[in-house]
């Protein structure tokens, strides 16, 4: 069973180009998690979500993100406009909709770099 | 989710059981005590959790007090490949929910 897979592992993009992250859950895992891990800090929720619906987006900026869970095909998150501030690790996280304990399975992260 | 506090920063030598402290007194009945680490770069890893009882998997133990205000993770045989940042996080066990993590503890193995 493959873990949470990533991609892209390394994103470059300039000012004010789109970000797209995408994370493909580990497979029976319809819980979506990302969280945002800036330079020497720690990890910050960003989005929950279950297939096609947002639970929880209270750690999401207000502007200029978003994200997606489809029904097929993984989930999205999305950056317009990048800023420098942008630059970080993004990491997505899946649990399954039957566990008990919640643990959540981490994917290797993306990390973006904006120019 | 209960507030935990961790010591920023633990050494220990290759060989030796590493003992990551936690302490976490606003902990509430139904909230569970959980590990994770992040090992240089990586995604966080899940170690173990436990709601009052002992508890000890393939790659650690866990001590919770009997009044569970905190609680003790054991590497038992550290590695150089334990060197990571350690987080103790507070939440309860049921219900898809985010996680907060802290600052956590980094713990460096030495040879």
């Amino acid at each position: 069973n493959a873990g949470v897979m990533q991609n892209p592992r390394h994103l470059v993009r300039r000012r004010g180009q789109e970000a797209r992250l995408r994370c493909s859950p580990m497979k029976g895992h319809s819980h979506v998690y990302w969280y945002r891990q800036l330079p020497e800090e720690g990890l910050k929720f960003m989005v929950y979500l279950q297939k096609e619906n947002i639970i929880d987006e209270s750690g999401m900026p207000k502007e200029r993100f978003s994200a997606e869970f489809p029904k097929e095909g993984p989930s999205i998150l999305r950056i317009q406009q990048v800023v420098r501030g942008d630059s970080a690790a993004y990491f997505c996280a899946s649990s399954p909709l039957e566990s008990s304990y919640n643990e959540q399975f981490f994917g290797p992260g993306t990390r973006l770099t904006v120019l | 989710d209960a507030k935990t506090t961790q010591p920023t920063s633990m050494d220990c030598a290759e060989g030796r059981a590493a003992n990551l402290p936690c302490n976490h007194s606003t902990i509430s009945g139904n909230e569970y005590v959980y590990w994770y680490r992040q090992i240089h770069s990586q995604g966080p890893q899940y170690i173990i959790h436990g709601l009052k009882n002992n508890e000890t998997n393939e790659m650690a133990s866990l001590i919770i007090t009997e009044d569970r205000k905190s609680s003790t993770l054991i590497l038992p045989h550290a590695t150089l490949r334990d060197t990571a940042v350690y987080y103790c996080i507070v939440r309860v066990a049921w219900g898809a929910q985010k996680l907060v993590f802290g600052q956590g503890t980094r713990l460096t193995i030495n040879p």
